[in-house]
C-alpha cells in the first residue's frame, strides 16, 4: 500500500513565524503536491514537483515556498505565517509524468492554525 | 477555466437506502474524473476513476457514471450504511495541463442507523 505520512497533524504556529510542514511517501512517486483545504472551497493547489528540485506554481502560491531535495520529501515552506494561512494542509503523491492522470494519494493532512 | 460543482453540500439519508451524488464541470475537455472519500480530519482516498473514454465505473456498492456531453457525473451508492458516512468529493483532471486536477468542494453524507 502506498503510504503518505504528514510530519504533524496539528500545529498552532504565531503570525510571523516561519513553518514547515514535511511530507514523506514511500512508493518511490515522482510526482508530489501540496494543496489546502477550506470549507466551501474544495481542494485548491499551491505547489507541484514532478522530480528532485522540480517545482510548479499551483493556483495559490502566494506566500508559500517549497523544497524537494529527496524523491520521498516533499516540504512546504510558509515564510512568515499569517492568519489567513489557516487551514487544513493536504499532501498528495502519484506515480506518472502527467500526474493529474493517475490516481493521487494523499497523506492524513496537517491542520494549521496561525494565531 | 474548468470548475466543478458537487449538490448538495450535506444530505442526510436512513441506513438503507440508495443514494445518488452530482458533479458537474464546465470544461468537458477532461482526461479524467475521479470521486474520493474524506473521514472527518483525515486525508482523501480514491474510490473511483473514470477515464474520459469509460462511460462508468464498478466498485462493490459504488457506481461511477460519466457523461462528459453535458459535463456530470454521478456516484451512485447502493444500500446505504452508516460507514458511508462521510464527505465525497469529484475531481476532474483536464486534458491539457495535466497536473491541475480541479476538485469539487465536496458532499457531506450522513447515513442515520
Amino acid at each position: 500500500d502506498v503510504k503518505v505520512t504528514q510530519s504533524s497533524r496539528y500545529l498552532v504556529k504565531r503570525t510571523g513565524e516561519k513553518v514547515f510542514l514535511e511530507c514523506v511517501q514511500d512508493m518511490d512517486h515522482e510526482n508530489m503536491f501540496w494543496y489546502r483545504q477550506d470549507p466551501g472551497l474544495g481542494l485548491r493547489l499551491i505547489y507541484f514537483s514532478y522530480d528532485v528540485k522540480m517545482k510548479e506554481k499551483g493556483d495559490i502560491p502566494e506566500g508559500y515556498s517549497v523544497s524537494r531535495e529527496k524523491k520521498e520529501r516533499f516540504s512546504l515552506i510558509l515564510e512568515s505565517a499569517s492568519t489567513n494561512q489557516t487551514s487544513m494542509y493536504l499532501c498528495a503523491s502519484s506515480s506518472t509524468f502527467d500526474a493529474g492522470r493517475e490516481t493521487q494519494y494523499f497523506g492524513p493532512g496537517t491542520r494549521l492554525l496561525v494565531l | 477555466k474548468q470548475e466543478v460543482t458537487q449538490i448538495p453540500a450535506a444530505l442526510s439519508v436512513p441506513e438503507g437506502e440508495n443514494l445518488v451524488l452530482n458533479c458537474s464541470f464546465t470544461d468537458s475537455a477532461i482526461y479524467n474524473l475521479q470521486w474520493f472519500r474524506q473521514d472527518p480530519g483525515k486525508g482523501l482516498t480514491s474510490l473511483l476513476l473514470i477515464q474520459s473514454s469509460q462511460r462508468e465505473q464498478t466498485s462493490g456498492r459504488l457506481n461511477a457514471s460519466l457523461d462528459k456531453s453535458s459535463g456530470r457525473s454521478t456516484l451512485y451508492i447502493a444500500a446505504s450504511q452508516p460507514g458511508d458516512s462521510a464527505t465525497y468529493l469529484c475531481a476532474v483532471a483536464p486534458l491539457v495541463g495535466g497536473f491541475k486536477t480541479i476538485f469539487g468542494a465536496g458532499t457531506r453524507l450522513f447515513v442515520k442507523a
